[in-house]
Formats: structure tokens, C-alpha cells, sequence
């Protein structure tokens, strides 16, 4: 099958400093990705739809400014949390679609803020 | 937007024994159900997927069922193993957006 990566696969910062997560098709091109963040014992929550060459598209109440997404190329796309807090630490998690719909995840990626 | 829901949250069994897990949408536009198997810290495992223009699929000890007309699938393990204990999660897919079920955590005892 297609192969996603995320890195980093952990990540500690200090609260106020940001944090990017990048994701990439090894091996197909993604016109759009989707990144999930996933609370201890809780279910993945869709946060956005990154878009290659325009903007993402945010789930409602999820904050624009505050997670900032990139698609700059058809194999990457970027998470920047900006100006993390301790309610942020989370598992972040990517994932991107082949042709037949199939989703492939990245291994995702645990951001504690300290 | 597209509304899964789980149940049960918390599943039981003796090994050997069959499992079930339910699950409910909401938006009729979905067209694509998989079912995925987490452990803890690790990204979701596809095991099974249907979509909206069959009612059945089986791969060997896993079977799904999808009921268009109700808006429930189900997952269905049998022979369950000590193996198949981890966190099973439905979804729901409409334009290839995964909306994700609340999560079951099965456990099989030996």
C-alpha cells in the first residue's frame, strides 16, 4: 500500500514556542491531506483538510490562526501549532488518500507542552 | 456534518467467542466505511472496509454488514483471539473527510 510519513514522532517544547509537523507521500501524490488530533483514551477528531495550493479548510472549532496548515507541494504538507499551551499535547496524526479512497496514516506525532 | 456513533465502548469476551460492534451515521452522502484497529501510541490499522454499493464483506475472522436504508454498520469478529485486543474504531467517509466513531476497547480473555 502507500506509505505516509510524519515526523517528528514525539516532540516536548515549552509553552509559547511553536511546533511543526510535517507529513509526506513517499510514494503517490496528495492532492489533499487530513490531519486528526487524538486525546488520551479519546477518539480522532478531524481538525482540517489541507488543500495543495490553497487554503485548508478547518473543522468548526478548530482555530485557524492557531493551527497552521501548509500544502506547498503534492507530497507535503505541515502542522504548525503556534504558541503552545499544555491543553495542546496531544497525538497529532496526518493522513492522505490513493486513488481508491483507501486512507494511509502517518505514525503521528506526540507533542507534550511543558 | 457526518455524526458516527459507537457502541459498546467497552466489549468483553472469552476467547473463542464472537464480537460485535455497532455503529450509527448520520449523513446519507457517505459513501465508504472502514473499520481500523488501534494500539496505544501507534497510527489506525485498516482491517476492514465496505462501501455503500455493497451490504457485506467477509475477510476471514472479520466480517462487516452495511445497512444504507438505517445508517448502521457493524463489525463482526469470531473465533476472537487474545490478539485482537486493542481499540477497534468505525468511520464514516464522505469526500474522503474520515469522521471516526468513539472507539471500542475490546478485550479477549484466554
Amino acid at each position: 500500500g502507500a506509505v505516509v510519513s510524519q515526523h517528528p514522532s514525539w516532540v516536548i517544547c515549552k509553552s509559547g514556542t511553536s511546533v511543526k509537523i510535517e507529513c509526506r507521500s513517499l510514494d503517490f501524490q496528495a492532492t489533499t491531506m487530513f490531519w486528526y488530533r487524538q486525546f488520551p483514551k479519546q477518539s480522532l477528531m478531524l481538525m482540517a483538510t489541507s488543500n495543495e495550493g490553497s487554503k485548508a479548510t478547518y473543522e468548526q472549532g478548530v482555530e485557524k490562526d492557531k493551527f497552521l496548515i501548509n500544502h506547498a507541494s503534492l507530497t507535503l504538507s505541515t502542522l504548525t501549532v503556534t504558541s503552545a499551551h499544555p491543553e495542546d499535547s496531544s497525538f497529532y496524526i496526518c493522513s492522505a488518500n490513493d486513488r481508491d479512497t483507501e486512507a494511509f496514516f502517518g505514525q503521528g506525532t506526540r507533542l507534550t507542552v511543558v | 456534518g457526518e455524526n458516527v456513533e459507537q457502541h459498546p465502548s467497552t466489549l468483553s469476551v472469552q476467547e473463542g467467542d464472537s464480537a460485535v460492534i455497532k455503529c450509527t451515521y448520520s449523513d446519507s452522502a457517505s459513501n465508504y466505511f472502514p473499520w481500523y484497529k488501534q494500539e496505544l501510541g501507534k497510527r489506525p490499522q485498516l482491517i476492514i472496509d465496505i462501501r455503500s454499493n455493497v451490504g457485506e464483506k467477509k475477510d476471514q475472522r472479520i466480517a462487516v454488514t452495511l445497512n444504507k436504508t438505517a445508517k448502521h454498520f457493524s463489525l463482526h469478529i469470531t473465533e476472537t483471539q487474545p490478539e485482537d485486543s486493542a481499540v477497534y474504531f468505525c468511520a464514516a467517509s464522505v469526500e474522503d473527510k474520515l469522521i471516526f466513531g468513539t472507539g471500542t476497547r475490546l478485550q479477549v480473555f484466554p
